[in-house]
């Protein structure tokens, strides 16, 4: 496996579910984040994390619960979320948080439906 | 008002074309700008990167940064169908933790 892998790739679950979002970093980076893409919405910056230490946590509702057990997995817990929740989800990865050279690598998402 | 503006499109141009790709953005104090091209049921990719102001080709690429007027383009030459794809601004202040993006530009090359 190389670069940043997502699973499920497609979730669809009802709003008093629980199910988790894992993504997986196979690029030795030390900085990990959440993103949530809507239709014709930026990109939403939801939570960082830098050696496995949460570092922005963009006022997401605690709905959403990351986990970072390592520098190269991340999770996403979901539970009793909304239709509007209802979204793709992006993992991404980068070198250092600094952004000198503005690359994210990122996995190719979860599509999440929420009924 | 949103700090980085970005038309959505969709556009649509004819094979061999040049595109043109625009963001606005707000925040004076943004100095790295990136674009990112994202395919679809993909993650996005980095295309091009610019610290500051001025020009940056590659290929057939040539990012453009105008910070006294606070915008930014891409454009892409000789385009191609691969080149369909959905393109992304973003940008960021020096030290900081997260870039912030635009809406995305829907760009659709047609054989």
């Amino acid at each position: 496996e190389t670069g940043v892998t997502q699973t499920p790739r497609h979730l669809v679950m009802g709003m008093t579910n629980k199910k988790s979002l894992k993504c997986e970093q196979h690029l030795g980076h030390n900085a990990m984040y959440w993103y949530k893409q809507s239709a014709k919405k930026p990109l939403e910056l939801m939570f960082v994390y830098s050696l496995e230490e949460r570092v922005e946590n963009n006022s997401v509702p605690s709905r959403f619960s990351p986990e970072c057990p390592n520098s190269s997995h991340l999770f996403l817990h979901l539970h009793t979320l909304q239709p509007e929740d209802s979204a793709l989800y992006l993992c991404a990865s980068s070198q250092d948080q600094g952004f000198r050279t503005g690359e994210l690598f990122f996995g190719e998402g979860s599509r999440l439906t929420v009924l | 008002q949103k700090e980085v503006e970005q038309d959505p499109g969709p556009l649509s141009v004819p094979e061999g074309a040049i595109v043109s790709l625009n963001c606005t953005y707000s925040n004076s104090a943004f100095q790295y700008f990136m674009w990112y091209r994202q395919y679809s049921r993909k993650g996005p990719e980095l295309l091009m990167y610019t610290y500051s102001s001025g020009n940056k080709e590659d290929g057939r690429f040539t990012a453009q940064v105008d910070k006294s007027s606070k915008y930014i383009s891409l454009f892409i030459r000789d385009s191609q169908p691969s080149d369909s794809a959905t393109y992304l601004c973003a940008m960021s202040t020096m030290g900081a933790q997260k870039l912030v993006f635009g809406q995305g530009t829907r760009l659709t090359i047609n054989p």
